[in-house]
């Protein structure tokens, strides 16, 4: 069963660079999916950020794309997010998932997710 | 961005009755919609993708249906562990994925 374990500080500085790293155990990350992450706050509920094949192609989200970098390391066999100039409503439990593209165009739906961490944005 | 609107935000049900979650796009998503399940302190699981398809290892009791805009999650007999905050999630081809606002299922 893939296993996914989400890394990474638990509290940035504002205007900060958030980073954190997903290792994937049990699958090997070349294997023809897309790896993505997802997060979670109280006020805006689940929020797709973006998704990363392989060979780096990626699929971000529109409104976080201008701050957001998802990077894959094949030899580690895992992926990074890191989202810049952070702000309090970057505050939350950030998941890393496996995404499964359903269309053409590559849209895509989460079937194995890490257990996720909590990230504060706070001086 | 397409907006998945949850309804009801709570749904009070009895163990071993059945209950219908319904999730509403504001465009048409054809069948592209997944439904995941959330208990307190956990990820969200894939319950359903396709409208309609059971991901594996899920239960028959849970069902999906719907398409275009209109879509239902239904648990035929609740048992004690699907008490859970229930999801939707489109996945048409625009850009970006969204999640509803999830439907809470407490015991009656």
């Amino acid at each position: 069963q893939v296993q996914l374990q989400e890394s990474g500080p638990g509290l940035v500085k504002p205007s900060e660079t958030l980073s954190l790293t997903c290792a994937v155990s049990n699958y090997s990350i070349t294997s023809g999916y897309y790896w993505g992450w997802v997060r979670q706050t109280p006020g805006k509920g689940l929020e797709w950020i973006g998704s990363i094949y392989q060979s780096g192609n990626t699929y971000y989200n529109p409104s976080l794309k201008s701050r957001l970098t998802i990077s894959v390391d094949t030899s580690k066999n895992q992926f990074s997010l890191r989202l810049s100039s952070v702000t309090a409503a970057d505050t939350a439990v950030y998941y890393c998932v496996r995404a499964r593209v359903a269309t053409v165009k590559g849209s895509q739906y989460f079937d194995f997710w890490g257990q996720g961490t909590l990230v504060t944005v706070s001086s | 961005e397409i907006v998945m609107t949850q309804s009801p935000a709570t749904l009070s049900v009895s163990p071993g009755e059945r209950a219908t979650l319904s999730c509403r796009a504001s465009q048409s998503v054809s069948s592209n919609l997944a439904w995941y399940q959330q208990k307190p302190g956990q990820a969200p699981r894939l319950l359903i993708y396709g409208a309609s398809t059971r991901a594996t290892g899920i239960p028959a009791r849970f069902s999906g249906s719907g398409s275009g805009t209109e879509f239902n999650i239904t648990i035929s007999s609740l048992q004690s562990e699907d008490f859970a905050v229930y999801y939707c999630q489109q996945y048409n081809n625009r850009l970006p994925w969204t999640f509803g606002q999830g439907t809470k299922v407490e015991i009656k």
